[in-house]
């Protein structure tokens, strides 16, 4: 069954709207979270790494202000996407790292359109 | 200079034949892991199997082993009697670091087709 879900599968907004996505640890709780997006028939590059109780990590060139995350328990961190514009559509999957075996394991993705 | 490279844009496979997909990576940190995963249509990265630096033998999961060769720094996938649900995009990836805090770079990606 699915380690991890992410909420919602896909989300279509208005510029300058803010949206949230969410991603679920259902197997394990897991003090670090990764957020990647993903351009269409790109790799996956990492935005952040979350971690619970703690401020995230952003990767160089990633706006912290504009996406907000926030892993306020062992199975929760949420990416908000704030005053998104066109160019922040794009697929984005969390990640969750089960620390005994420090593999990542990933979730469904969330493809969000701004219009 | 890229991390993990992947040569082969995009791969053909008929039903039932085994196939390899390449990885080569570049790193100074004597200890690192490799991993392989699978991203159907459907965008979901799936974990396949996993390659420790120090692992002395080559790792295997079912149908999918790793062809470790530390030496020349490669660590090609190898599926054995493709199926058509095969067909999918494949990442090679790297942890370079050690604790939770370690990070992954992921390739480009091989567009695996599996035919008839």
């Amino acid at each position: 069954g699915a380690v991890v879900s992410q909420h919602p599968s896909w989300v279509i907004c208005k510029s300058g709207t803010s949206v949230k996505i969410e991603c679920r640890s259902l197997d394990f709780q897991a003090t670090t979270m990764f957020w990647y997006r993903q351009f269409p028939k790109q790799s996956l590059m990492l935005m952040a790494t979350s971690n619970e109780g703690s401020k995230a990590t952003y990767e160089q060139g990633v706006e912290k202000d504009k996406f907000l995350i926030n892993h306020a328990s062992l199975t929760l961190s949420t990416l908000t996407v704030t005053s998104a514009h066109p160019e922040d559509s794009s697929f984005y999957i969390c990640s969750v790292l089960r620390s005994s075996t420090d593999t990542q394991y990933f979730g469904p993705g969330t493809r969000l359109t701004v219009l | 200079a890229q991390k993990i490279t992947q040569t082969q844009p995009g791969m053909f496979v008929q039903e039932k034949e085994a196939v390899t997909l390449d990885c080569t990576y570049d790193t100074s940190d004597p200890s690192y892991g490799l991993f392989w995963y699978k991203q159907p249509s459907s965008g979901e990265m799936i974990f396949l199997i996993y390659q420790g630096s120090y692992d002395q033998q080559n790792a295997t999961e079912g149908r999918y082993s790793l062809n470790f060769q530390k030496a020349r720094k490669s660590a090609n996938l190898v599926i054995s009697a493709s199926q058509l649900g095969d067909s999918a995009m494949y990442f090679c990836a790297m942890r370079d670091g050690p604790g939770t805090a370690s990070k992954l770079t992921f390739g480009t990606g091989t567009r695996l087709q599996v035919t008839l």
